[in-house]
């Protein structure tokens, strides 16, 4: 069975900083990973998607890497900002496309 | 668009009455997914439909949770009898076959069993 694992569960960094968050899962036959974004309140949103055959993906200040062997995510946020701050989900696509997702890191990126 | 539209948005409601979540797809979209979230055990995936028809419920909790799609537009999730263990937010995400990378969730149906 699938699981997913993110690290850490809350981080708190002041503005300006670059910031890593770890994704691990342990099932290596993946579809996909995903990385989201939930605010408060609110639903998910997509930030980047790599494929089980890429190593990375880019999208402005967000970098996000996969080594699937040793079954690892890790999302670079560069140059931190207040409006950063939200919870950040892990997910992997298994074969039959569900969607597995970690509990998540939340961030707070203090002014 | 309107993306994926869920409602009610929020609801309160006695242990033991029945609760219907609904939900509206985006158009064109041939994947449904039903999610919970709750702070003890995060995202879990209860059911999800391909062309109106349940793939895998294995996610379902109990006997009392059921989940429809009468057609591509709308989908409900039933709970009847409610428990306060059902307290949580359920989300609705839809996406196309082919585009599976790309999918769209709702904003929530935040469910309080008091």
């Amino acid at each position: 069975k699938q699981e997913v694992t993110q690290i850490p569960a809350a981080l708190s960094v002041p503005e300006g900083e670059n910031l890593v968050l770890n994704c691990s899962f342990t099932d290596s036959a993946i579809y996909n990973l995903q990385w989201f974004r939930q605010d408060p309140g609110k639903g998910l949103t997509s930030l980047l998607l790599i494929q089980s055959s890429q190593r990375e993906q880019t999208s402005g200040r967000l970098n996000a890497s996969l080594d699937k062997s040793s079954g690892r995510s890790t999302l670079y946020i560069a140059a931190s900002q207040p409006g950063d701050s939200a919870t950040y989900l892990c997910a992997v696509m298994d074969s039959s496309y569900k969607l597995i997702f970690g509990s998540g890191t939340r961030l707070l990126v203090r002014p | 668009d309107a993306g994926v539209i869920q409602s009610p948005r929020h609801e309160v409601t006695e242990m033991g009455q029945e609760v219907t979540l609904r939900c509206k797809p985006i158009s064109g979209h041939d994947y449904l997914f039903w999610y919970r979230q709750t702070m003890m055990r995060g995202l879990e995936l209860l059911i999800y439909f391909n062309n109106n028809v349940p793939i895998d419920d294995s996610g379902m909790p109990e006997d009392r949770f059921s989940a429809k799609m009468p057609n591509a537009s709308f989908s409900t999730l039933k709970i009847q009898p409610s428990e306060p263990r059902d307290s949580a937010v359920y989300f609705c995400a839809s996406s196309l076959r082919g585009r599976l990378d790309t999918i769209y969730f709702g904003e929530g149906s935040w469910l309080t069993v008091v």
